[in-house]
């Protein structure tokens, strides 16, 4: 079975600041996607970024960006110039691929704080 | 619609009573997923459904809990005679199809009294 560990259940940047948040993971599937996902107090589960394990360029998005270390289950999110809108949940989540019901399996999550 | 809507936001019953969630997936997405938040067990799956079928309800922690689709859309979670820890929060998701990313709704928060 997959497991993600998030050994982070909070962090705290100031704003237009730099933060990364880590993930590991524990899989023996090589053909997978991990994906970050964002929570803010209304519940709403936003993606943020998502990568596939058979790229190895690192997936970016605006001010997101990952390190991905497929060697090491390794996937940590880099967050540039902080927002206050960027205060969340943080969760990791592994998908194996291809077949079955492609479910996520997720991390406990990382509280970020965005201090002004 | 635009995305996935959940209904009740929030829902309070008693011990014992049963409840239905609701989640309406993105239009024309084929794939619908239940999962669980509380704050001890996290993030859980609960059940999928590809079309009106459920072919991986192994994340469903006991034969109180039932879901169904029909038409290929909507779905319901049933939990019957409901315990204190199924407080949590249920979120659905839909995706269009294989290895698509999967759209969360806002979630039901149930709380059992």
């Amino acid at each position: 079975a997959q497991t993600v560990t998030q050994s982070q259940p909070e962090m705290s940047v100031q704003e237009a600041e730099t933060v990364t948040l880590s993930c590991t993971y524990d899989t023996s599937e090589s053909d997978y996607y991990l994906f970050w996902y964002k929570q803010p107090p209304s519940r709403q589960m936003i993606l943020v970024i998502r990568q596939e394990a058979y790229k190895q360029q690192n997936a970016t998005e605006n001010r997101f960006s990952v390190n991905f270390q497929k060697a090491a289950k390794s996937f940590s999110l880099k967050i540039s110039d902080s927002q206050l809108g960027d205060a969340a949940m943080y969760f990791c989540a592994f998908l194996r691929v291809p077949g079955g019901s492609e479910k996520l399996v997720f991390g406990k999550g990382t509280k970020l704080t965005v201090n002004p | 619609g635009a995305g996935v809507s959940q209904s009740p936001s929030n829902k309070v019953t008693e011990k014992g009573k049963d409840v239905e969630l609701r989640c309406d997936p993105i239009s024309g997405h084929t794939a619908l997923y239940w999962y669980r938040q509380s704050l001890g067990q996290g993030l859980e799956f609960l059940i999928y459904f590809q079309g009106n079928s459920a072919p991986d309800k192994s994340g469903l922690p006991s034969d109180r809990f039932s879901a169904e689709r029909t038409g290929g859309s909507v779905s319901t979670l049933t939990i019957q005679r409901t315990q204190q820890e199924d407080s949590a929060v249920y979120l659905c998701a839909s995706r269009r199809g294989p290895r698509s990313t999967q759209y969360f709704g806002p979630g039901t928060r149930l709380t059992v009294l």
